[in-house]
Protein backbone atom coordinates (compact mmCIF):
# COMPACT_ATOMS: atom_id res chain seq x y z
CA UNK A 1 0.00 0.00 0.00
CA UNK A 2 1.27 3.79 -0.67
CA UNK A 3 2.29 5.14 2.62
CA UNK A 4 1.14 8.72 1.18
CA UNK A 5 -1.69 9.20 -1.62
CA UNK A 6 -2.54 12.54 -3.49
CA UNK A 7 -5.13 11.95 -5.56
CA UNK A 8 -5.11 15.25 -7.73
CA UNK A 9 -2.73 15.03 -10.46
CA UNK A 10 -3.92 18.83 -10.93
CA UNK A 11 -5.43 21.49 -9.50
CA UNK A 12 -6.80 25.01 -10.58
CA UNK A 13 -7.91 28.10 -8.22
CA UNK A 14 -8.66 31.89 -9.33
CA UNK A 15 -6.79 34.32 -7.73
CA UNK A 16 -7.41 35.48 -3.94
CA UNK A 17 -9.65 32.54 -3.60
CA UNK A 18 -8.72 29.42 -1.14
CA UNK A 19 -8.02 26.03 -2.26
CA UNK A 20 -7.87 22.64 -1.08
CA UNK A 21 -4.79 19.83 -1.61
CA UNK A 22 -5.56 16.43 -0.78
CA UNK A 23 -3.35 13.57 1.34
CA UNK A 24 -4.32 10.65 2.56
CA UNK A 25 -1.49 8.61 4.68
CA UNK A 26 -1.21 5.11 5.79
CA UNK A 27 0.57 3.68 8.91
CA UNK A 28 0.24 1.85 11.77
CA UNK A 29 2.71 4.02 14.03
CA UNK A 30 1.08 6.49 16.45
CA UNK A 31 3.88 8.59 16.65
CA UNK A 32 4.89 10.34 12.71
CA UNK A 33 5.05 13.80 11.03
CA UNK A 34 3.12 15.58 8.31
CA UNK A 35 4.63 17.36 5.91
CA UNK A 36 4.51 19.82 3.07
CA UNK A 37 6.27 20.98 0.28
CA UNK A 38 6.30 23.12 -2.39
CA UNK A 39 8.52 22.67 -5.25
CA UNK A 40 8.34 25.61 -8.02
CA UNK A 41 9.82 25.12 -11.92
CA UNK A 42 13.00 25.83 -10.46
CA UNK A 43 13.09 22.66 -9.18
CA UNK A 44 13.90 23.24 -5.30
CA UNK A 45 11.70 21.78 -1.84
CA UNK A 46 10.45 24.33 0.07
CA UNK A 47 9.23 22.93 3.39
CA UNK A 48 5.40 24.67 4.29
CA UNK A 49 4.15 23.36 6.61
CA UNK A 50 4.06 20.29 9.75
CA UNK A 51 1.91 18.45 11.70
CA UNK A 52 3.01 15.95 14.04
CA UNK A 53 0.36 13.35 14.95
CA UNK A 54 -0.17 14.04 18.75
CA UNK A 55 -0.70 17.80 17.69
CA UNK A 56 -4.29 18.71 19.32
CA UNK A 57 -4.36 21.50 16.94
CA UNK A 58 -4.46 22.00 13.38
CA UNK A 59 -1.26 23.37 12.00
CA UNK A 60 -0.53 27.10 10.65
CA UNK A 61 1.90 29.19 8.73
CA UNK A 62 1.03 32.04 6.96
CA UNK A 63 -1.36 31.37 4.21
CA UNK A 64 -1.34 27.65 4.70
CA UNK A 65 -2.92 25.48 7.24
CA UNK A 66 -3.40 21.83 7.15
CA UNK A 67 -6.59 20.37 8.12
CA UNK A 68 -5.60 17.68 10.33
CA UNK A 69 -8.46 14.47 10.55
CA UNK A 70 -6.58 11.63 12.18
CA UNK A 71 -9.64 9.02 11.62
CA UNK A 72 -9.54 9.50 8.41
CA UNK A 73 -5.44 9.84 8.19
CA UNK A 74 -5.43 12.51 6.36
CA UNK A 75 -3.60 15.90 6.01
CA UNK A 76 -4.87 18.20 3.35
CA UNK A 77 -3.32 21.66 3.11
CA UNK A 78 -5.25 24.34 2.64
CA UNK A 79 -4.25 27.77 0.94
CA UNK A 80 -5.85 31.14 1.25
CA UNK A 81 -5.81 33.90 -1.01
CA UNK A 82 -4.13 32.11 -3.61
CA UNK A 83 -1.38 34.32 -5.19
CA UNK A 84 0.35 33.98 -8.83
CA UNK A 85 3.85 32.63 -6.75
CA UNK A 86 1.41 29.25 -5.57
CA UNK A 87 1.82 27.80 -9.31
CA UNK A 88 4.17 24.53 -8.53
CA UNK A 89 3.99 21.02 -7.87
CA UNK A 90 2.27 20.55 -3.87
CA UNK A 91 4.05 17.03 -2.44
CA UNK A 92 2.86 15.50 0.84
CA UNK A 93 5.16 13.47 3.19
CA UNK A 94 5.24 11.57 6.10
CA UNK A 95 7.92 10.35 8.70
CA UNK A 96 7.02 7.33 10.64
CA UNK A 97 8.40 7.20 14.82
CA UNK A 98 8.70 8.33 17.68
CA UNK A 99 12.30 7.45 17.46
CA UNK A 100 12.45 9.27 13.97
CA UNK A 101 12.48 7.20 11.04
CA UNK A 102 14.97 7.25 8.01
CA UNK A 103 13.69 8.55 5.03
CA UNK A 104 10.51 10.44 4.11
CA UNK A 105 7.70 9.17 2.43
CA UNK A 106 6.92 11.20 -0.52
CA UNK A 107 3.55 11.43 -2.41
CA UNK A 108 3.34 11.61 -6.27
CA UNK A 109 2.38 15.59 -6.10
CA UNK A 110 -0.22 17.65 -6.99
CA UNK A 111 0.05 20.13 -9.68
CA UNK A 112 -1.66 23.87 -9.03
CA UNK A 113 -2.10 26.35 -11.13
CA UNK A 114 -3.35 30.06 -9.85
CA UNK A 115 -5.01 31.56 -12.40
CA UNK A 116 -5.53 35.11 -12.83
CA UNK B 1 21.94 31.18 7.05
CA UNK B 2 22.99 29.01 3.99
CA UNK B 3 20.96 26.42 2.58
CA UNK B 4 21.86 23.18 1.32
CA UNK B 5 24.43 23.33 -1.79
CA UNK B 6 24.26 20.92 -4.75
CA UNK B 7 27.01 20.71 -7.24
CA UNK B 8 26.75 20.27 -10.00
CA UNK B 9 23.31 22.21 -11.10
CA UNK B 10 23.59 19.95 -14.04
CA UNK B 11 25.74 17.31 -15.41
CA UNK B 12 25.84 15.26 -18.33
CA UNK B 13 27.56 12.35 -18.98
CA UNK B 14 28.32 9.27 -21.21
CA UNK B 15 26.65 6.20 -20.81
CA UNK B 16 29.26 4.02 -18.79
CA UNK B 17 30.92 6.77 -17.21
CA UNK B 18 31.86 7.73 -13.75
CA UNK B 19 30.40 10.60 -11.73
CA UNK B 20 30.27 12.47 -8.33
CA UNK B 21 27.70 14.65 -7.08
CA UNK B 22 27.97 16.78 -3.72
CA UNK B 23 25.76 18.29 -1.05
CA UNK B 24 27.07 20.71 1.16
CA UNK B 25 24.44 20.43 4.14
CA UNK B 26 23.09 23.18 6.82
CA UNK B 27 25.55 24.08 9.41
CA UNK B 28 25.14 21.54 12.09
CA UNK B 29 22.56 19.44 10.56
CA UNK B 30 23.66 15.85 11.11
CA UNK B 31 21.41 14.24 9.38
CA UNK B 32 21.69 13.82 5.60
CA UNK B 33 19.68 12.46 3.21
CA UNK B 34 19.76 12.01 -0.78
CA UNK B 35 16.37 11.33 -2.93
CA UNK B 36 16.27 10.55 -6.78
CA UNK B 37 13.03 12.75 -8.53
CA UNK B 38 12.28 11.14 -11.74
CA UNK B 39 10.01 13.59 -13.48
CA UNK B 40 6.58 13.87 -12.48
CA UNK B 41 6.88 11.89 -9.48
CA UNK B 42 7.84 12.67 -5.93
CA UNK B 43 11.09 12.27 -4.35
CA UNK B 44 12.13 8.33 -3.78
CA UNK B 45 14.60 7.78 -0.68
CA UNK B 46 18.33 6.63 -1.42
CA UNK B 47 20.26 6.77 1.65
CA UNK B 48 20.40 8.49 5.12
CA UNK B 49 23.80 9.63 7.00
CA UNK B 50 23.39 10.27 10.44
CA UNK B 51 26.93 12.10 11.30
CA UNK B 52 29.41 10.19 9.06
CA UNK B 53 27.86 6.62 9.25
CA UNK B 54 25.60 5.20 6.40
CA UNK B 55 22.29 4.76 8.91
CA UNK B 56 20.53 3.62 6.00
CA UNK B 57 21.17 2.67 2.57
CA UNK B 58 18.17 0.31 1.76
CA UNK B 59 17.02 3.10 -1.07
CA UNK B 60 19.68 2.59 -3.60
CA UNK B 61 18.78 0.73 -6.48
CA UNK B 62 22.00 -1.40 -7.40
CA UNK B 63 26.22 -1.37 -5.68
CA UNK B 64 26.93 1.05 -9.16
CA UNK B 65 25.33 3.93 -6.39
CA UNK B 66 27.37 4.69 -2.98
CA UNK B 67 27.89 7.56 -1.20
CA UNK B 68 29.81 9.26 1.76
CA UNK B 69 30.14 11.53 4.28
CA UNK B 70 33.95 11.34 5.49
CA UNK B 71 33.89 14.17 8.08
CA UNK B 72 30.17 14.43 8.89
CA UNK B 73 29.23 17.70 6.72
CA UNK B 74 30.23 17.67 3.00
CA UNK B 75 28.66 14.32 0.80
CA UNK B 76 29.40 12.68 -2.59
CA UNK B 77 27.26 10.66 -4.37
CA UNK B 78 29.07 8.13 -6.62
CA UNK B 79 27.45 6.38 -9.71
CA UNK B 80 29.72 4.20 -11.04
CA UNK B 81 29.17 2.51 -14.98
CA UNK B 82 26.23 5.21 -15.58
CA UNK B 83 23.06 4.06 -17.67
CA UNK B 84 20.56 6.08 -19.08
CA UNK B 85 17.91 4.84 -16.22
CA UNK B 86 19.86 6.69 -13.98
CA UNK B 87 19.13 10.18 -15.41
CA UNK B 88 16.99 12.13 -12.78
CA UNK B 89 17.02 14.79 -10.27
CA UNK B 90 19.45 14.13 -7.43
CA UNK B 91 17.87 15.96 -4.19
CA UNK B 92 19.97 15.75 -1.02
CA UNK B 93 18.32 17.06 2.49
CA UNK B 94 19.74 18.35 5.64
CA UNK B 95 17.51 17.90 9.07
CA UNK B 96 18.90 18.76 12.52
CA UNK B 97 17.69 16.02 14.19
CA UNK B 98 16.17 12.68 13.31
CA UNK B 99 14.40 11.54 17.01
CA UNK B 100 10.96 12.43 15.78
CA UNK B 101 9.32 15.96 15.62
CA UNK B 102 9.25 19.34 13.86
CA UNK B 103 13.12 19.52 13.97
CA UNK B 104 13.23 16.58 11.99
CA UNK B 105 11.94 18.65 8.63
CA UNK B 106 14.16 18.24 6.01
CA UNK B 107 15.42 20.90 4.00
CA UNK B 108 16.28 20.64 -0.22
CA UNK B 109 19.13 21.88 -1.57
CA UNK B 110 18.25 23.12 -5.50
CA UNK B 111 19.16 19.60 -6.47
CA UNK B 112 21.45 18.06 -9.41
CA UNK B 113 19.57 17.17 -13.13
CA UNK B 114 22.17 14.18 -14.24
CA UNK B 115 21.72 13.37 -17.63
CA UNK B 116 23.13 9.93 -19.14
CA UNK B 117 23.71 10.14 -22.33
Amino acid sequence: AQKITQTQPGMFVQEKEAVTLDCTYDTSDPSYGLFWYKQPSSGEMIFLIYQGSYDQQNATEGRYSLNFQKARKSANLVISASQLGDSAMYFCAMREGSKGGNQFYFGTGTSLTVIP
Amino acid sequence: GAGVSQTPSNKVTEKGKYVELRCDPISGHTALYWYRQSLGQGPEFLIYFQGTGAADDSGLPNDRFFAVRPEGSVSTLKIQRTERGDSAVYLCASSLTNTGGRTDTQYFGPGTRLTVL
